[in-house]
């Protein structure tokens, strides 16, 4: 079946811009997260949701970036005012159980490759 | 949450097992133990996942030390395809689903 997919996969701006990255989750899915990998570091966490709950965003770096899942299927990541460390690749996920499984198993899209000049 | 510790790199020959160690001294009782690995240019991916047994699955085994303090992925034959980062990661039940990566053990598979 069809995974993760997230547009575009790559993303160039210049710094000052606003960018927006879309992620379609698995059908049925209720859970969804954003992560980003920089340069030569790990996967970090950004937010995530569930269901109708208020979304964790607790990983997000600064009040530049915002995201909002409408629906309860589609995502977008927003980064407002873009710096050049913001310049990463962004990950999508997205796992079929509801909050509080340590079971639960997430699917990763490809990624959105952005860089900022 | 609970840290892990793993080499950074590792090699191995095609077809040969390749055991890879995470230690996770400060693991608590609920605790589950997973494993992601990430190919290169891809998203993770999940590997297996345990609580206190040894695990199977088509991917790998999991066997976990009887303290739970560390663990070890074993791969029974590599094959070029399984070169990537593999990550260890404790995921505490009932608590908000993110996983946190560690910088994970880079696996290189030769010929």
């Amino acid at each position: 079946g069809a995974g993760v997919s997230q547009s575009p996969s790559n993303k160039v701006t210049e710094k000052g811009k606003d960018v927006e990255l879309r992620c379609d989750p698995i059908s049925g899915h209720t859970a969804l997260y954003w992560y980003r990998q920089s340069l030569g570091q790990g996967l970090e966490f950004l937010i995530y949701f569930q269901g109708n709950s208020a979304p964790d965003k607790s990983g997000l770096p600064s009040d530049r970036f915002s995201a909002e899942r409408t629906g309860g299927s589609v995502s977008t990541l927003t980064i407002q005012r873009t710096q050049q460390e913001d310049s990463a690749v962004y990950l999508c996920a997205s796992s079929l159980r509801t909050s509080g499984s340590s079971t639960d198993t997430q699917y990763f899209g490809p990624g959105t490759r952005l860089t900022v000049l | 949450d609970a840290k892990t510790t793993q080499p950074n790199s590792m090699e191995s020959n095609e077809e040969e097992p390749v055991h890879l160690p995470c230690n996770h001294s400060t693991i608590s009782g609920t605790d589950y133990i997973h494993w992601y690995r990430q190919l290169p240019s891809q998203g993770p991916e999940y590997v297996i996942h345990g609580l206190t047994s040894n695990v199977n699955n088509r991917m790998a085994s999991l066997a976990i030390a009887e303290d739970r303090k560390s663990s070890t992925l074993i791969l029974h034959r590599a094959t070029l395809r399984d070169a990537a980062v593999y990550y260890c990661i404790l995921r505490p039940t009932g608590t908000a689903s993110k996983l946190t990566f560690g910088t994970g053990t880079r696996l290189q598979v030769t010929l």
